[in-house]
C-alpha cells in the first residue's frame, strides 16, 4: 500500500556535522510537508512545498537548515552544521492539495540525535 | 498571538466508556479542523476533517464537534478500547494560506481495561 517512507530512520551525529534526511512522498501527491517534533514543541512546521515549489519554509532556521525537493520522488531537509538542540524527530508528510482540505500522510519519521 | 490548547495532562479512561478530548484556539478563524492519532514511535495518522459550516461529523466510534463561536473542537471515542490508547492531535488550519495547518501539543489517552 501506498506510504511515505523516510530513511535514514535513526542518526546519531557529532555537533558541527552535516546531517541529511531523505523522503519520499506518496506518489500523485503534490504536497510536502517538513516537521520537527520535539516533547516540548509538539509538532512544528518546517517547510511546505506544492508541487515541488517551497511556499513556505518560516519555521525554519534559515543559516544552518535547507529543504529541496531536487524531483517529485525525493524531498531533502539538510542540516549544516548541526547543533544538540536540532535533535528532534523529523518528520515528512505529504498530501494531495485540494480547494480546501489537505489531510497529510506521515512517514515514520527520522529520529536525530546531536552529541 | 495565536494558540491552540490540548489538555497536557493524560487522560485515563474505563474499558467501554466514551473518552472526550478538547481542543481550543484563539486568534484562528480556520475553514476546517483535523483529528490525527499518533502511537510511539509513529508519524501521526489522520482520522476525521470537519469543516467551519459543519456542527458534527462521524466515523465508526470516532465523533468530532465543531463550535466556531466557542471556539472549540471536541473528539469523541465511544465504547472506548485499550487499543484506543495513544496520542489525539487537533490541526488548525492556518489563515496563513496555502492550506497549512498548525498542530496542537496533543492528549494522550490511556484506556484501562
Amino acid at each position: 500500500d501506498a506510504r511515505v517512507t523516510q530513511t535514514p530512520r535513526h542518526k546519531v551525529t557529532e555537533m558541527g556535522q552535516e546531517v541529511t534526511m531523505r523522503c519520499q512522498p506518496i506518489l500523485g501527491h503534490n504536497t510536502v510537508f517538513w516537521y520537527r517534533q520535539t516533547m516540548m514543541q509538539g509538532l512544528e512546521l518546517l517547510a511546505y512545498f506544492r508541487n515541488r515549489a517551497p511556499l513556505d519554509d518560516s519555521g525554519m532556521p534559515k543559516d544552518r537548515f535547507s529543504a529541496e525537493m531536487p524531483d517529485a520522488t525525493l524531498a531533502t531537509l539538510k542540516i549544516q552544521p548541526s547543533e544538540p538542540r536540532d535533535s528532534a524527530v523529523y518528520f515528512c508528510a505529504s498530501g494531495l492539495a485540494l480547494v480546501v482540505a489537505n489531510e497529510q500522510f506521515f512517514g515514520p519519521g527520522t529520529r536525530l540525535t546531536v552529541l | 498571538s495565536q494558540k491552540i490548547e490540548q489538555n497536557s495532562e493524560a487522560l485515563n479512561i474505563q474499558e467501554g466508556k466514551t473518552a472526550t478530548l478538547t481542543c481550543n484556539y484563539t486568534n484562528y478563524s480556520p475553514a476546517y479542523l483535523q483529528w490525527y492519532r499518533q502511537d510511539p514511535g509513529r508519524g501521526p495518522v489522520f482520522l476525521l476533517l470537519i469543516r467551519e459550516n459543519e456542527k458534527e461529523k462521524r466515523k465508526e466510534r470516532l465523533k468530532v464537534t465543531f463550535d466556531t463561536t466557542l471556539k472549540q473542537s471536541l473528539f469523541h471515542i465511544t465504547a472506548s478500547q485499550p487499543a484506543d490508547s495513544a496520542t489525539y492531535l487537533c490541526a488548525l488550519e492556518n489563515s496563513g494560506g496555502y492550506q497549512k495547518v498548525t498542530f496542537g501539543t496533543g492528549t494522550k489517552l490511556q484506556v484501562i481495561p
